[in-house]
């Protein structure tokens, strides 16, 4: 079964700052990958989808980049509200979610 | 605007069969552009895909779940279930449904999501 790692965990960053979250998956996945948002009481924010195409109304300063085992999702300025949790998730063949990166604010 | 709404008891008895009900609004079920899914997130833990069902009525189950779990749909009533048996307290979780897109796969529409606490 393939597995998803993300790394860091937890991060801690100033506002406008870049961040960078990676998802790596145990195999080769080509492009079928997705990130979600999730603020704590809330259901999960769909953000990226096929590793690299913005959702509809996500800020810009979200992208998403990767194939293969490789992603990442990028904050280019960091904004308050982005206080969350993101998990990737993989669409190789059964939906399978990653650990999670909780993004907090210096 | 496509909404999903969770519904069903919030406390069961070890053993007990969990029920849970999704009601969709602002699209229909009867739609072979989507499959219509459970998540779950235990307290304090991370996302886990339950199962899908598909318009078809064919259904897709996590095969750490399958041995104990039912999804079903009502499409007179634009509603799709979940049932899961012989619970625990390891079932203790935040009960999502949401709509996955056929071809990319991903989940873009969550209802608000339902507690389910599994207690003696």
């Amino acid at each position: 079964d393939i597995q998803l790692t993300q790394s860091p965990s937890f991060l801690s960053a100033s506002v406008g700052d870049r961040v960078t979250i990676t998802c790596r998956a145990s195999q080769g996945i080509s492009r079928h990958l997705a990130w979600y948002q999730q603020k704590p009481g809330r259901a999960p924010r769909l953000l990226i989808y096929a590793a690299s195409t913005l959702q509809s109304g996500v800020p810009s300063r979200f992208s998403g980049s990767g194939s293969g085992t490789e992603f990442t999702l990028t904050i280019s300025s960091l904004q308050p509200e982005d206080c969350a949790t993101y998990y990737c998730q993989q669409l190789n063949r059964y939906p399978l979610f990653g650990p999670g990166t909780k993004v907090d604010i210096k | 605007q496509v909404q999903l709404q969770e519904s069903g008891p919030g406390l069961l008895k070890p053993s007990q069969t969990l029920s849970l009900t999704c009601t969709v609004s602002g699209g229909s079920i009867s739609s072979g552009d989507y499959f219509w899914s459970w998540i779950r997130q235990p307290p304090r833990k991370g996302l886990e895909w339950i199962g899908y069902i598909y318009y078809s009525g064919s259904t897709y189950y996590n095969s750490s779940l399958k041995s104990r779990l039912a999804i079903s749909k009502d499409t007179s009533k634009n509603q799709f279930s979940l049932k899961l048996n012989s619970v625990t307290a390891a079932d203790t979780a935040v009960y999502f449904c949401a709509r996955v897109r056929g071809g990319t796969e991903d989940f873009d529409y969550w209802g608000q999501g339902i507690l389910v606490t599994v207690s003696s």
